[in-house]
């Protein structure tokens, strides 16, 4: 079965420090990979994606992810962080004939940035 | 945001009762999805649908029933709630399921989630 890693379960960093948080996956098939960010008291929402072409891709807010098939990975990073990037992150997979393209979550990865 | 709307937001229940969360949107999308959001398991899938009258099991989907006859409504039944089921349970649509190389982004829209207490 499918099944999603977040390695980081809390990541506490300070206003400016880059970030990188971890998402691997278990699929070996064609997969679409997903990034989804849930800030306090609200629902998630789409940071950025990836479903085929160039493996370094841009979302929303200066996040990036870069997917390295080989190491079934799609690691999410930004340069500097701001105290409002203060959320809960989550990596989620879906495979290529999933009948209803239902999404598989990671764990979530907890943020928060000291001002 | 995706016009979404979840029903009741918050509800105190008691173990053995009966329980029905709805989710109704106005996208007029095919699939309708409910996960479960708890802490350290992320969110997993409860049961989904890819168009009226059909259904399908997610991974936690024991002790739950879907029901889905219109496109816009898709209901979420505990036919007898236990402690274990308290959660915030979340509802998602899909215009397609963003299959690789196919149309549409994938992209799930959720709302506002429901947070179910029982005791």
């Amino acid at each position: 079965a499918q099944s999603v890693s977040q390695h980081n379960h809390h990541v506490i960093l300070s206003e400016a420090a880059s970030l990188e948080l971890g998402c691997n996956y278990s699929y070996g098939g064609t997969v679409n990979l997903f990034w989804y960010v849930q800030y306090p008291g609200q629902h998630l929402q789409l940071l950025l994606k990836y479903f085929s072409g160039d493996p370094l891709v841009k979302g929303i807010k200066g996040f990036e992810a870069e997917f390295i098939k080989s190491k079934f990975s799609f690691n999410l990073r930004k340069p500097s962080v701001q105290w409002s990037d203060t959320a809960e992150y989550f990596c989620a997979v879906t495979a290529f004939y999933n009948q209803g393209g239902k999404l598989i979550f990671g764990q979530g990865t907890e943020l928060s940035v000291k001002p | 945001d995706a016009g979404i709307t979840q029903s009741p937001r918050h509800k105190v229940t008691e173990t053995g009762t009966p329980v029905t969360l709805r989710c109704h949107q106005t996208e007029n999308h095919r699939y309708m999805y409910w996960y479960r959001q708890d802490p350290g398991h992320g969110l997993r899938l409860i049961h989904y649908s890819y168009g009226v009258k059909d259904t399908d099991k997610g991974e936690v989907s024991d002790g739950y029933s879907v029901s889905r006859s219109k496109t816009e409504d898709f209901l979420l039944t505990l036919e007898s709630a236990t402690s274990s089921q308290t959660s915030v349970y979340f509802c998602a649509i899909s215009e397609t399921p963003g299959l690789a190389g196919g149309p549409g982004t994938g992209e799930l829209f959720f709302g506002e989630g429901s947070r179910l207490t029982v005791l």
